[in-house]
């Protein structure tokens, strides 16, 4: 069984600091790992994803991701936040080689203050 | 390339009614899925499929049904329209490696 928790549904910060979403999954065999965002109004989009090798994971925008499997986290960064950013972001994880089925977080909802 | 693509983006129906949702995909992608999502809840998985001619049940299938006759279309019906229906349908088709691709969503209003 997999689970996905995404710690806080809003978070808050000024235009140019450091956005930081937190997730943390449990898998009882090797996880793939996804982030996803939501804008206004649309379908989800994949930001980046974790499968093997190399654990930090660049994604579009200028997002990035650290697979910590000690920690079973994939939290969510990005050094300085643009007003373009304000969005619903997703963590989801699924089974490696497994279900094909992903189990998604509730989702935190990223406000961007000027 | 389209992607995934949903018709219609909004409708708004009767209790009782009856519908279909449309979704296509041209990836040539096995598998398929229709989410749908309400305020502050995230995605629940309505239904599945790993091919064409296999279809099962995800968290939330009661008052839906879907089928698969080709690689392209999962339609998803439903009937006897409730307002519990009243949500955001999403569907997407799914890769390898798992990654999920999304239409833009049907936004249904169950009055």
């Amino acid at each position: 069984a997999q689970s996905v928790t995404q710690l806080g549904s809003h978070v808050s910060v000024s235009e140019g600091a450091l956005v930081l979403l937190r997730c943390n999954y449990s898998s009882s065999v090797p996880p793939y790992l996804f982030w996803y965002v939501q804008y206004p109004n649309q379908g989800l989009q994949l930001l980046l994803k974790y499968t093997t090798g190399a654990t930090l994971v660049k994604g579009i925008n200028g997002f990035e991701a650290e697979f910590k499997k000690s920690e079973t986290s994939f939290h969510l960064t990005k050094p300085s936040a643009h007003m373009s950013d304000a969005a619903e972001y997703f963590c989801a994880v699924s089974e490696a080689g497994g279900s094909y089925i992903p189990t998604f977080g509730r989702g935190t909802s990223l406000i961007v203050h000027p | 390339n389209a992607g995934v693509t949903q018709t219609p983006k909004f409708r708004i129906l009767k209790i009782g009614q009856s519908m279909t949702l449309q979704c296509t995909q041209d990836m040539n992608h096995n598998y398929m899925y229709w989410y749908r999502q309400d305020p502050g809840m995230g995605l629940k998985l309505i239904y599945y499929s790993v091919g064409a001619g296999i279809t099962d049940k995800g968290e939330v299938p009661n008052g839906y049904n879907v089928s698969r006759s080709t690689t392209e279309d999962f339609p998803l019906r439903l009937e006897l329209a409730a307002p519990s229906q009243t949500s955001v349908y999403f569907c997407a088709s799914g890769d390898s490696t798992d990654t999920q691709y999304f239409g833009p969503g049907t936004r249904l209003t169950v009055l």
